[in-house]
């Protein structure tokens, strides 16, 4: 297995919702990240796992919080979101070490829509 | 910190024919990893190509060759022989050393013309 998946696809919720993001990936990478995409821009990194510890946040509003449960998995969960936060989010992993020049694996995303 | 320039927002090739897209980096870094990401409407980022710093031969990839110029921090990316499927967004991305952060230029949209 050489996919990271990520659901769902697509998600619409309201500014009072609470909802969450999945992440997963079988291929033993031991860090796993969450970018943020706007439209006709560059990702933006967000969140960093290594080893299943917080590593790096990126200064995001505590209306995102991240978990990583095990190391194949990792969400993200969402609460009282403000429009500006419509986004793809973007789930990645990577091998840590040595092995690290493979580069990241990307999900192919989650098109949140916040109304 | 370490930032990534695209110059170029937009370039358009005829179908087999070769193009060049520009990247160029800062860094005070002297180990890191420089990439080539592909994202077609699709969404999904796809990996191109990758170059260790270290390394002075530049990297190859089947039609995706790069030209590494590490003293002048530059990295760009050719495309020979351009396919329809060639046409998407192309990021150029920066690993640090530490290997925990990967940061993006702007990106380079690819229009392939049949």
């Amino acid at each position: 297995d050489t996919e990271v998946t990520q659901t769902p696809k697509h998600l619409v919720m309201g500014m009072t919702n609470k909802k969450s993001l999945k992440c997963e990936q079988h291929m033993g990478h031991r860090a796993m990240y969450w970018y943020k995409q706007k439209a006709k821009k560059p990702p933006e990194l967000m969140f960093v796992y290594s080893y299943e510890k917080l590593s790096i946040n990126e200064s995001v509003p505590s209306r995102f919080s991240p978990e990583c449960p095990n190391s194949s998995l990792l969400n993200l969960h969402l609460h009282a979101l403000q429009p500006e936060d419509s986004a793809l989010y973007l789930c990645a992993s990577s091998q840590m070490g040595l092995d690290r020049s493979y580069g990241y694996t990307f999900g192919s995303g989650t098109r949140l829509t916040v109304v | 910190a370490q930032t990534v320039t695209q110059s170029q927002p937009e370039m358009s090739v005829q179908e087999a024919e070769t193009v060049t897209l520009s990247c160029t980096y800062d860094t005070s870094e002297s180990d890191y990893y420089l990439f080539w990401y592909k994202q077609p409407p699709s969404r999904q980022m796809i990996l191109v190509i990758r170059q260790e710093a270290y390394k002075q031969q530049n990297a190859t990839e089947n039609r995706f060759s790069v030209n590494f110029q590490k003293a002048a921090k530059s990295f760009s990316l050719k495309i020979s022989d351009s396919q329809l499927g060639d046409a998407a967004m192309y990021f150029c991305a920066y690993e640090n050393n530490a290997g925990n952060m990967l940061t993006f230029g702007g990106g380079t949209r690819l229009m392939v013309k049949p």
